[in-house]
């Protein structure tokens, strides 16, 4: 069962445009929500993370929308630049639990 | 940031072989390491979590008799694949928790490419 859903599968985005990704989750005790952004054959790297208690969080270019009564987050990237063209994953967690991880989404930005 | 070491990036066997994968965490100490395998185009499914001097704790259908873990000290985490067969070439990732709970200050190693012949 996938814990944590993830859309789309794959995005293409003009430079300059926003890039958005969104995530959905059933399990109310997730409360750490964190982004990672996957390079191919590079490990993921930890781009932004949100705690519940907060509905958006910013980063430069990133940013993530969090609506805890939906039980949905989303990342939105900015400006997207050809250097974000990457697999980006949301995941969620709880407690002393793991990660679990959504099924990533494909970013291409056209120059 | 932190950094964790995996190493090999990228290596190639014969079916039979035994391949060793390291993970290290470089400028901090990882009591929980976790382990992952990556299919082309696929999220990362965790396959077992390795706590410093205890036995690694395996996902549910992952052969621990196949896949190998040893955490013998603070900073360095290692995956066997034992009599590796080319339905095990994947991609590999750990991860080390520096602090904090499980989902907080988690950073992976660059991953391993593992072709088995």
């Amino acid at each position: 069962q996938q814990q944590v859903k993830q859309s789309p599968q794959s995005l293409i985005v003009q430079k300059g445009g926003i890039s958005i990704i969104n995530c959905a989750y059933e399990n109310t005790a997730f409360d750490y929500f964190p982004w990672y952004q996957q390079f191919p054959g590079k490990g993921p790297a930890l781009l932004i993370a949100i705690r519940p208690d907060v509905s958006e969080k910013k980063e430069g270019r990133f940013t993530i929308s969090f609506n805890k009564s939906a039980k949905q987050f989303s990342l939105h990237i900015m400006d997207s630049q050809p250097g974000d063209s990457a697999t980006y994953f949301c995941a969620a967690s709880y407690g002393a639990n793991n990660l679990f991880f959504g099924t990533g989404t494909r970013l291409t930005v056209i120059p | 940031g932190a950094v964790v070491s995996q190493h090999p990036s990228r290596v190639i066997c014969k079916s039979g072989t035994s391949v060793k994968i390291e993970c290290r965490s470089l400028d901090f100490q990882a009591t929980t390491m976790f382990w992952y395998r990556q299919f082309p185009k696929q999220s990362l499914m965790l396959m077992a979590t390795s706590n410093e001097g205890s036995k690694a704790t395996y996902e549910q259908g992952v052969e621990k008799d196949k896949f190998l873990i040893n955490h013998a000290s603070l900073t360095l985490s290692t995956l066997t694949v034992t009599s590796a067969h080319p339905e095990d070439s994947s991609f590999y990732i750990c991860s080390a928790r520096d602090g904090g709970l499980a989902g907080e200050k988690l950073f992976f190693g660059s991953g391993t490419q593992l072709s088995v012949l």
